[in-house]
């Protein structure tokens, strides 16, 4: 079946801009994940929902950072007033119910901000 | 200090090697424990879960010691294929999963 999709999968823009970033999970995962990834990192926790409710958005850097599931489905990561060091890959992972240990992650959005 | 300490290697092992990697954690109230695999410019993927027990998977065996709040994971017989970075990954009560920084593998032929 169909993986997590992101998209863009590349996206370039100028600091201050506003930029939204989409997550489209497994079909029927309920659980869903934001990360960052900067060079010779590991992925950095952002958020996570359960269903359509950010259970734990602890990992959010500051206010210019926000992210929704409306539906409980596909989910938006929205950055207002980016920054160069917002420059990275956005990473989002799904897991389903009854297997939670299982993250499957998407390809990721690669955010430059020049 | 980081959350999670991985060394970043990286390490270089001929193939037919077994190589080991370390990771300690410092939040004792972690509760799940996993390593991941990432190939150059990929999403990483999970590899195993560890347990307390230990568990292995072929050639790959994961360990864990909660008093000491230490992992490890062990590949035997290393492939080409095993070229990657690993992920040492905790979990806390609830979902919010915190990754180290990885360690750098090439096996060479």
């Amino acid at each position: 079946g169909a993986g997590v999709s992101q998209t863009p999968s590349n996206k370039v823009t100028e600091k201050g801009k506003y930029v939204e970033l989409r997550c489209d999970p497994i079909s029927g995962h309920t659980a869903l994940y934001w990360y960052r990834q900067s060079l010779g990192q590991g992925p950095e926790f952002l958020i996570y929902f359960q269903g359509t409710g950010a259970a734990d958005d602890s990992g959010l850097p500051n206010d210019r950072f926000f992210a929704v599931r409306p539906e409980g489905s596909v989910s938006t990561l929205k950055i207002q007033r980016t920054e160069r060091g917002d420059s990275a890959v956005y990473l989002c992972a799904s897991s389903g119910p009854g297997a939670e240990d299982t993250q499957y992650f998407g390809p990721g959005t690669r955010l430059t901000v020049l | 200090r980081k959350e999670v300490e991985q060394d970043p290697g990286p390490f270089n092992v001929p193939e037919g090697a077994t190589v080991a990697f370390n990771c300690t954690y410092s939040n004792s109230a972690s509760q799940s424990f996993f390593w991941y695999r990432q190939d150059c410019r990929k999403e990483p993927k999970l590899l195993m879960s560890v347990y307390s027990s230990g568990n292995e998977d072929g050639r790959f065996t994961a360990q864990l010691n909660r008093a000491s709040q230490y992992i490890s994971l062990l590949i035997r017989d290393s492939k080409l294929s095993d070229s990657a970075t690993y992920l040492c990954v905790v979990r806390r009560g609830g979902f919010k999963t915190i990754f180290g920084a990885g360690t750098r593998l090439f096996v060479k032929a």
